[in-house]
């Protein structure tokens, strides 16, 4: 069965960074788009980016872009996201989810999430 | 960026109630939309893709519709596991966006 578990997550400082990490397993993870999305304490959710299957073609929320890095390992199963300049409105669970289908398509899986907080 | 309008925030109902949520795009995203059920501490699951398209092991009294900028996602006959916030969500763009979500709780 699809599973997606993500990592990386804890407590870091205003202005420094953090890599999550997302293991999946149970389907083909190269043929597959895969996101991050977040969700700040009660409130919705926030779609952050997604890569594309071969992790040519990458692209980011205005909220994040220029300091959040996605990538890939096919060779791993992994989805990586890299934090930079991370900020108090950053705080959030993140949860890394699966494309249904090739090309644009909705989130068929998503992970447990893993909780990043923002704060001195 | 295409923007993402549901209504209401809130709904109250009872079990067996129909109930709607609407979802409004800021631009046209032909039939490119998802709807999304949400429940405390868990991740969203897809309920609905390609605005009425049913996924997989989704109960049949979750239906979706529209095209364009509206959409509906309607519960025929509430069931106490239904009470949960649902989203919609465009994929239109490679730019993602939800909407804000619609809380349905317990009259």
């Amino acid at each position: 069965q699809v599973q997606l578990v993500e990592s990386g997550g804890g407590v870091v400082q205003p202005g420094r960074s953090l890599r999550l990490s997302c293991a999946a397993s149970g389907f083909t993870f190269s043929a597959y788009g895969m996101h991050w999305v977040r969700q700040a304490p009660g409130k919705g959710l926030e779609w952050v980016a997604v890569i594309s299957y071969d992790g040519s073609s990458k692209y980011y929320a205005d909220s994040v872009r220029g300091r959040f890095t996605i990538s890939r390992d096919n060779s791993k199963n992994t989805v990586s996201l890299q934090m930079n300049s991370l900020r108090a409105e950053d705080t959030a669970i993140y949860y890394c989810a699966k494309d249904k289908a090739v090309g644009w398509s909705p989130l068929d899986y998503w992970g447990q999430g893993t909780l990043v907080t923002v704060s001195s | 960026d295409i923007q993402m309008t549901q209504s209401p925030s809130t709904l109250s109902a009872s079990v067996g109630d129909r109930v709607t949520i609407s979802c409004r795009a800021s631009q046209r995203i032909p039939s490119w939309l998802a709807w999304y059920q949400q429940k405390p501490g868990k991740a969203p699951k897809l309920l609905i893709y390609r605005a009425s398209s049913l996924e997989s092991g989704v109960p049949s009294r979750f239906s979706g519709s529209g095209s364009g900028t509206e959409f509906t996602l309607t519960i025929s006959s509430l069931q106490p596991d239904d009470f949960a916030t649902y989203y919609c969500q465009q994929y239109n763009s490679y730019l993602y966006t939800f909407g804000q979500g619609t809380k349905l709780e317990i009259k």
